[in-house]
């Protein structure tokens, strides 16, 4: 059965750095999104992207923030300059329609740890 | 804007004791998905049932079963004869149907369950 894979699992890295989490949808999947998930709270939608561009983002996705999908299998979150506050786990998630329906299939989480 | 409640935070139960967990959801449309979601120590999140806002009709999969109100706007879990392998961290969800947006999720806060042997 198709899935979303994620790399790394966890991620440590000190603050003020750079970070890029990587997700492969499944292949046929057309919107893509990244949630976050701060330990022990819940799960929280950061942004979606279709059709090549960001199509709604909450307003914890802000300019230290960027997604891209680089070629036509990865789809990566780059945290610019990480803060503490960004430690969580971040789950991307892809769903296969362009319409309302559609499940979408969340990946394995990547653990963000920042120092 | 949609919210989901969950308004407990941590059950404990005995095994083989029944649990339910309880959601509580808000929103203006008419159209929806409703979802639970089981969260494992390991950390992934499982997928275990959508139901559509047209269907009321209450759901059962093995000990598992659900119990969507529309007219209290719940959509209650309950997990029959509890086992260990049910500790984990529940998660009710929605999402809309209609309208322009992505479908993005919005999750309750959770429900932290425990089954002690």
């Amino acid at each position: 059965e198709p899935e979303v894979t994620q790399t790394p699992s966890h991620q440590v890295t000190q603050m003020g750095q750079e970070v890029i989490l990587r997700c492969v949808p499944i292949s046929n999947h057309l919107y893509f999104y990244w949630y976050r998930q701060i330990l022990g709270q819940k799960v929280e939608f950061l942004v979606s992207f279709y059709n090549n561009e960001i199509s709604e983002k909450s307003e914890i996705f802000d300019d230290q923030f960027s997604v891209e999908r680089p070629d036509g299998s990865n789809f990566t979150l780059k945290i610019r300059s990480t803060k503490l506050e960004d430690s969580a786990m971040y789950f991307c998630a892809s769903r296969a329609t362009s319409g309302s329906g559609g499940e979408q299939y969340f990946g394995p989480g990547t653990r963000l740890t920042v120092t | 804007a949609q919210k989901v409640t969950q308004a407990q935070t941590e059950i404990s139960v005995v095994e083989k004791e029944d649990v339910t967990l309880d959601c509580v959801y808000e929103t203006r449309d008419t159209t929806y998905y409703l979802f639970w979601y089981k969260q494992p120590p390991s950390g992934e999140l499982v997928f275990l049932i959508r139901r559509n806002s047209f269907d009321e009709q209450n759901e059962i999969s093995g000990r598992y079963s659900w119990n969507f109100q529309k007219s209290t706007s719940s959509f209650n879990f309950t997990i029959t004869a509890s086992q260990v392998v049910d500790s984990a961290v529940y998660f009710c969800a929605l999402r809309l149907i209609s309208g322009a947006g992505s479908y993005q999720l919005t999750f309750g806060k959770g429900t932290k369950l425990s089954v002690i042997p």
